[in-house]
């Protein structure tokens, strides 16, 4: 079945550092691409997405693009801000008469000033 | 941006007992979702609903959930006997019909379940 895989956490940043967040995808057919954020208490917000093969999500400086060939949707960011602390998890959606959105494990990411 | 209102944010409950969670949607949202994440672990899906109708549920939904709207509006998650392993956080989460063809999901602020 369709999975998503993306690296354990947490991960541990200085402000101003580069972050990545590597996340791979098994699937059928050809699914869109998404980054969620969850922030402490919160629920999950969209951070980014990509519906089909080259596209680069983009928002709040994050970026990720869609790659066919490796199968991955890495989320980086150029230079990290406390503010980013936060759970990011990749996900993917499938449309099977309804899209069901299949999550990874989630990252834990925390910035120190 | 409408938002998913959902209710109680927080229950406490004995094992056993019955447990409603209530999503509040907007009216021109096609597909509703409930997912639960249990503390520190994954999102799960366990339902999708259209029409009035569940269009596909999970292995985790079995014969202890049911999902209904009942009057056009609340979108309700029932369990029915709960167990101490139904504690997590449920979120209900809608598709609306400009990015029906994206997949793209918004989120409610989750309702956390705890079952003594």
């Amino acid at each position: 079945g369709d999975s998503v895989t993306q690296m354990e956490g947490p991960v541990t940043l200085s402000e101003e550092a580069f972050l990545t967040i590597n996340c791979t995808y098994t699937a059928t057919g050809y699914p869109s691409l998404f980054w969620y954020v969850q922030y402490p208490g919160e629920g999950l917000q969209l951070l980014l997405k990509a519906t089909k093969a080259d596209d680069k999500g983009s928002n709040k400086g994050f970026e990720a693009t869609y790659r066919k060939e490796t199968t991955s949707f890495h989320l980086e960011k150029g230079s990290v801000q406390v503010s980013d602390s936060a759970v990011y998890f990749c996900a993917l959606a499938t449309n099977t008469g309804g899209f069901k959105t299949i999550f990874g494990a989630g990252t834990r990411l925390f910035v120190k000033a | 941006e409408p938002e998913v209102t959902q209710t109680p944010s927080h229950q406490v409950t004995q094992m056993g007992q019955e447990v409603i969670l209530r999503c509040v949607p907007i009216s021109n949202h096609l597909y509703f979702y409930w997912y639960r994440q249990i503390l520190g672990q994954k999102v799960e899906f366990l339902v999708s609903f259209y029409n009035n109708e569940i269009s596909e549920k999970s292995e985790i939904f079995d014969d202890q959930f049911s999902v209904e709207r009942p009057d056009g509006s609340n979108f309700t998650l029932k369990i029915r006997s709960t167990k101490l392993e139904d504690s997590a956080m449920y979120f209900c989460a809608r598709q609306q019909r400009d990015t029906i063809g994206t997949g793209e999901l918004f989120f409610g602020e989750g309702s956390r379940l705890t079952v003594l």
